[in-house]
């Protein structure tokens, strides 16, 4: 069985610029889940998606978006680019329902602000 | 208080120690809870799940005290290979995950 894949693996960008990163769940996942971790630092809630609708969403500005789409994959969007967003990006994915799965992540994509 | 809490060592331990690690949560309400393992600038990996009764999984114990609210992590006969970050995670409420800051383990040859 195929696990949480992300892509790409590494993005760089520069300030002021958007990025958008890709996750496909473990099929059978409808809940898929986005985290930021930077460097040395602990996972930060970015978004979770259940069933193509937003469920909950952490405290980052509104400039971090995304979507679910109807396969159950989902884009992070990053708009107007910060320094302090580089960091790695995790989605994980479960079954669905409101929390009482374990999640399963992807290898994360390294996003570098220049 | 923090909803979930955990000290983040290092626990610098020998091989073949015994090793525990704690969890706090302040919601009563939590229902699942579970243990991951992050390697450096890798993703989290889940360990093993916690069941109100306790469970085991090798030489990795998972416990439950509701009633002092924390979940532990016991790792028995330490190996180098368990070197990592020791993440807790919390369901908090409908939708809503909480992952500890982690606990780093070392062990040492």
């Amino acid at each position: 069985e195929a696990g949480v894949t992300q892509s790409p693996t590494h993005l760089i960008k520069t300030r002021g610029q958007q990025a958008t990163l890709r996750c496909s769940p473990i099929s059978g996942h409808t809940s898929v889940y986005w985290y930021q971790q930077a460097l040395g630092l602990g996972l930060q809630f970015l978004l979770w998606y259940d069933e193509g609708e937003e469920r909950n969403r952490g405290n980052f500005p509104p400039r971090f978006s995304g979507r679910q789409f109807p396969n159950y994959s989902s884009e992070l969007n990053v708009n107007a680019l910060e320094l302090e967003d580089s960091a790695l990006y995790l989605c994980a994915s479960s079954p669905g329902g409101q929390g009482r799965q374990p999640q399963h992540f992807g290898d994360g994509t390294r996003l570098s602000i220049l | 208080r923090k909803e979930v809490e955990q000290d983040p060592g290092p626990f610098n331990v020998p091989e073949g120690a015994t090793v525990a690690f704690n969890c706090t949560y302040s919601n009563s309400a939590s229902q699942s809870f579970f243990w991951y393992r992050q390697d450096c600038r890798k993703e989290p990996k889940l360990l093993m799940s916690v069941y109100s009764s306790g469970n085991e999984d090798g030489r990795f114990t998972a416990q439950l005290n509701r009633a002092s609210q924390y979940i532990s992590l016991l790792i028995r006969d330490s190996k180098l290979s368990d070197s990592a970050t020791y993440l807790c995670v919390v369901e908090a409420g409908t939708y809503k995950y909480i992952f500890g800051t982690g606990t780093r383990l070392k062990v040492l040859a």
